[in-house]
């Protein structure tokens, strides 16, 4: 079964400097990584995927991450972080074939001005 | 395009009572998915609708069901609530291409209490 480990509960970091959010999966076959952000009583909003090619994926706002398939890693990062930017981020996993996503518990990403 | 929109936003009610949740998803999305949201269990998988048929399900008692209609709107239905029900439900919708399932999008939530 897909699976999802995000190590840190919050990221706090001040703001201007790189923010980078750990996940690291477990799937059968070749996974399909995404990351999603979610603000306070909002759904989830998608931010960037990986499905295959180039290992390092462009996102929304400034967004971007990075898949390594030795360490089964797909970390996100920006390289300045916004006040904005303040939130949860979750990273999931699917595997080929199923639209079912299995998410990391979750990062509150917390930017101090 | 409209987003996916899920009704109502809101919504209280008492346990062994029965509720309806409502997802329209986005134009052309034939794919929905349903995830249950708490602080405890995080982001949880319920089951996935395409054309009219549920695909996928998740490790969820039966008093939790759903269904698609042929506009591809879906509804899920939770009898007999429990007060652990408590929850932000999610809906998200998805195209199909040729290449398999794309990315997912979600809806507002529809924020549930039992009280």
């Amino acid at each position: 079964a897909q699976s999802v480990a995000q190590p840190e509960d919050q990221v706090n970091v001040a703001e201007g400097n790189p923010l980078t959010v750990k996940c690291t999966y477990s799937v059968s076959g070749n996974p399909y990584l995404f990351w999603y952000v979610q603000y306070p009583n909002r759904g989830l909003q998608f931010l960037l995927k990986y499905i295959t090619g180039d290992n390092l994926v462009k996102g929304s706002y400034g967004f971007e991450a990075e898949f390594n398939k030795s360490q089964t890693s797909f970390h996100l990062k920006k390289p300045s972080a916004l006040v904005s930017d303040s939130a949860l981020y979750f990273c999931a996993v699917r595997e080929k074939g199923n639209n079912r996503l299995a998410f990391g518990k979750g990062n509150q990403v917390v930017v101090i001005p | 395009k409209a987003g996916v929109t899920q009704t109502p936003r809101y919504l209280i009610k008492t346990r062994g009572q029965q509720v309806t949740l409502s997802c329209s998803p986005i134009s052309g999305h034939r794919s929905v998915s349903w995830y249950q949201q708490t602080p405890g269990q995080g982001l949880q998988f319920l089951f996935e609708y395409f054309s009219e048929t549920q695909r996928n399900k998740g490790n969820f008692p039966g008093r939790f069901s759903g269904r698609q209609f042929s506009n591809s709107r879906s509804e899920m239905n939770v009898s007999t609530l429990e007060l652990g029900d408590s929850a932000l439900y999610l809906c998200a919708s998805s195209p199909i291409s040729s290449a398999g399932y794309e990315t997912q999008y979600f809806g507002p939530g529809t924020r549930l209490l039992v009280l």
